[in-house]
Formats: C-alpha cells, sequence, structure tokens
C-alpha cells in the first residue's frame, strides 16, 4: 500500500525558514517523480513544486511555481525514502496545509497518491 | 501560466441528478488535464486523468471528455458521497496550475 506521511510544518515568522519531508513506503521511491501542493486556509490548490525520479542517474530535473522560485528547494534522498521542501524566506501568503503526492505511475503525471498533509503558518 | 477556469463555482443539485462540470484553459493543453474531488477535511482524491481516464476505484457514473481547452466532468447520478468541491488541473505547461474549484452541494 502507498503510503506518504509529511511532516515539519509549524508556525514560523515572516522570514524564517522551514523544512518539511514526506516519508513514502509501500513502492520503489526512487522510480517516481513527486510534486509538492499546497492549499491556503479556505482556498484552493495550488500545485508547488516537482522533482524527477532517478531513473538509474543521480541527476533530477525540478520545477517551481513562479512565487517561491529561489525561496523553496525540493529534493529527495531515495536511500531514505524521503521527499523535501526546503522553504526560506517565508511570507504570509506561504501560510498553507502543504501535501506530498506521487505521480499514478510512469509516464502518468497525474497525482494518484497524496499524503494528509502538514500544516505550515507563518505569522508574527 | 496557463489558467483554468471552471465554471459554475457551485452547483447545488438534488442526489439522482446530472452533474456536469466545466473547466477552460486559457490555451491549449492538448489532454493533459486531470480532475481531482475533495471533501472537507481530506487530501484530494483523483477521479480522471489525462482529460478521459478514471482512476483505478473511481465508480463508471464519473466521466472525463474533452481536449484543448475545453474540458467536462460528469457525473451521471449524483450519489450523496459526491458532494464535494472539484479541481481542474493542467500539466501541459510550466507552471501547471489547477483551477479555482467548482463545490457541488445538496440543494
Amino acid at each position: 500500500e502507498v503510503q506518504l506521511l509529511e511532516s515539519g510544518g509549524a508556525l514560523v515568522l515572516p522570514g524564517g525558514s522551514l523544512r518539511l519531508a514526506c516519508a513514502a513506503s509501500g513502492f520503489t521511491f526512487s522510480s517516481y517523480d513527486m510534486t509538492w501542493v499546497r492549499q491556503a486556509p479556505g482556498k484552493g490548490l495550488e500545485w508547488v513544486s516537482r522533482i524527477t525520479g532517478s531513473a538509474g542517474s543521480t541527476y533530477y530535473s525540478t520545477y517551481y511555481t513562479d512565487s517561491v522560485k529561489g525561496r523553496f528547494t525540493i529534493s529527495r534522498d531515495n536511500s531514505k525514502n524521503t521527499l523535501y521542501l526546503q522553504m526560506n524566506s517565508l511570507r504570509a501568503e506561504d501560510t498553507a496545509v502543504y501535501y506530498c503526492t506521487r505521480d499514478l505511475g510512469p509516464g502518468l503525471a497525474a497525482s494518484g497518491f497524496w499524503g494528509q498533509g502538514t500544516l505550515v503558518t507563518v505569522s508574527s | 501560466e496557463i489558467v483554468l477556469t471552471q465554471s459554475p463555482a457551485t452547483l447545488s443539485l438534488f442526489p439522482g441528478e446530472r452533474a456536469t462540470l466545466s473547466c477552460r484553459a486559457s490555451q491549449s493543453v492538448s489532454t493533459y488535464l486531470a480532475w481531482y474531488q475533495q471533501k472537507p477535511g481530506q487530501a484530494p482524491r483523483l477521479l480522471i486523468y489525462d482529460a478521459s481516464n478514471r482512476a483505478t476505484g473511481i465508480p463508471a457514473r464519473f466521466s472525463g471528455s474533452g481536449s484543448g481547452s475545453d474540458f467536462t466532468l460528469t457525473i451521471s447520478s449524483l450519489e450523496p458521497e459526491d458532494f464535494a468541491v472539484f479541481y481542474c488541473h493542467q500539466r501541459a505547461t510550466w507552471p501547471w496550475t489547477f483551477g479555482h474549484g467548482t463545490k457541488v452541494d445538496i440543494k
């Protein structure tokens, strides 16, 4: 069974930093592209960032929505089956539940599996 | 950035009625469009991928259609558990984007 468990959400001051983690199990983590999606309180979904799977290489491609470019960094540790999102220079508008998602399957880039989410609150 | 416009914002229907949700893209996304359902307090669930393919375990009453810029999610006969918010999502062009959602509520 595919399981994704996010952690690391917290209350942080504007300008602060936070690192989210997503522990994956039930599948070959290294083979799958992974994505972070967020949802501000009472609002819709927003795609945040994506990292490709290894496909036998140590090179990964990463992608970001414009509002987080230069502030957020997505990474993965395949030895630990864990996805990360390093968030720096946090702003009030980054307040949201952050979901870790896995593609439905190889070549099927829809988010077929979701974690339960972790709440990040940026406030003074 | 591709903007996805969903309509209507809210759809009020009785159980058993047919629901038709629209998603229009500001430019062509081919068939790289998915639909998600989200209930309060839950993570979203994938319903449809690549415009018309049902995800595993999704009932046949859910169907997707369209290509290019115009897409439709149809629920042929609403069950009580179907009332939720539905989002469309494109993966044709970076940055990927979501629509703002259509809420389907009980009339």
